[in-house]
């Protein structure tokens, strides 16, 4: 098993709708990465959470720590949202801020 | 304010050649790590530099190793190029080895070993 799961691992929506991805993850953590990369390859640090709630434009965040999981949220999707988001995390063992473990990725596709 | 950038973006090696990518981080930023990804592995941590010194390294054989330079450009090898060798190696920087700070990627390099 791995020590972080994403689900859905495949996700297609129409434009204008509310989506949801989820990640879980088995190791204490101190902090968690949402990750967007489009097909040409380029990650984009979407968010870092620790606790509670991150909020950007139509992007939001949220984490349970005691329940090791978090959820990244898209309002009115669009279809240049379409890309893979990856979740990644930061065990508590770690003091490097660079060494994560990364989900496998949830593919959106958002259709006009 | 220019970004993480990797050069080359796409290149082809024969099996058992090595190979140099190279990252040149935001300026200012002192930590840059690598990272592999595939099809079948995902993305994996490769190793961490900060102020010249490898400060982690992830779970991959001796023939993947890498510097910094005193400039925080950073570069990493592969020695006697395998087939599953073929991946995009992606670089990233911070401006702090520490926690709490966000972390900037490159578009890649991508990597097909023949």
């Amino acid at each position: 098993k791995n020590e972080v799961e994403q689900s859905p691992q495949n996700l297609t929506a129409q434009e204008g709708e509310f989506i949801t991805i989820n990640c879980s993850y088995s190791v204490g953590i101190s902090a968690l990465h949402w990750l967007q990369q489009h097909p040409g390859g380029g990650i984009v640090s979407l968010f870092m959470l620790s606790s509670g709630k991150k909020k950007h434009g139509r992007l939001i965040a949220t984490i349970n720590i005691q329940e090791k999981h978090s959820s990244l949220h898209i309002t009115a999707s669009h279809p240049r949202d379409s890309a893979v988001y990856i979740c990644a995390v930061r065990s508590l063992k770690e003091t490097s801020g660079s060494r994560l473990t990364f989900g496998e990725g949830t593919q959106l596709t958002v259709n006009p | 304010k220019a970004g993480v950038t990797q050069t080359p973006r796409y290149l082809i090696k024969t099996r058992g050649q090595q190979v140099t990518l190279s990252c040149s981080p935001i300026s200012g930023h002192r930590s840059v790590s690598w990272y592999q990804q595939t099809p079948g592995q995902g993305l994996q941590f490769l190793f961490e530099y900060f102020s010249e010194t490898q400060r982690n390294k992830g779970n991959f054989p001796g023939r993947f190793s890498g510097r910094q330079f005193s400039n925080s450009r950073s570069e990493m090898n592969v020695s006697t190029l395998e087939l599953g060798d073929s991946a995009l190696y992606l670089c990233a920087s911070s401006n702090s080895r520490f926690l709490g700070n966000t972390i900037y990627f490159g578009e890649g390099s991508w990597l097909t070993v023949v």
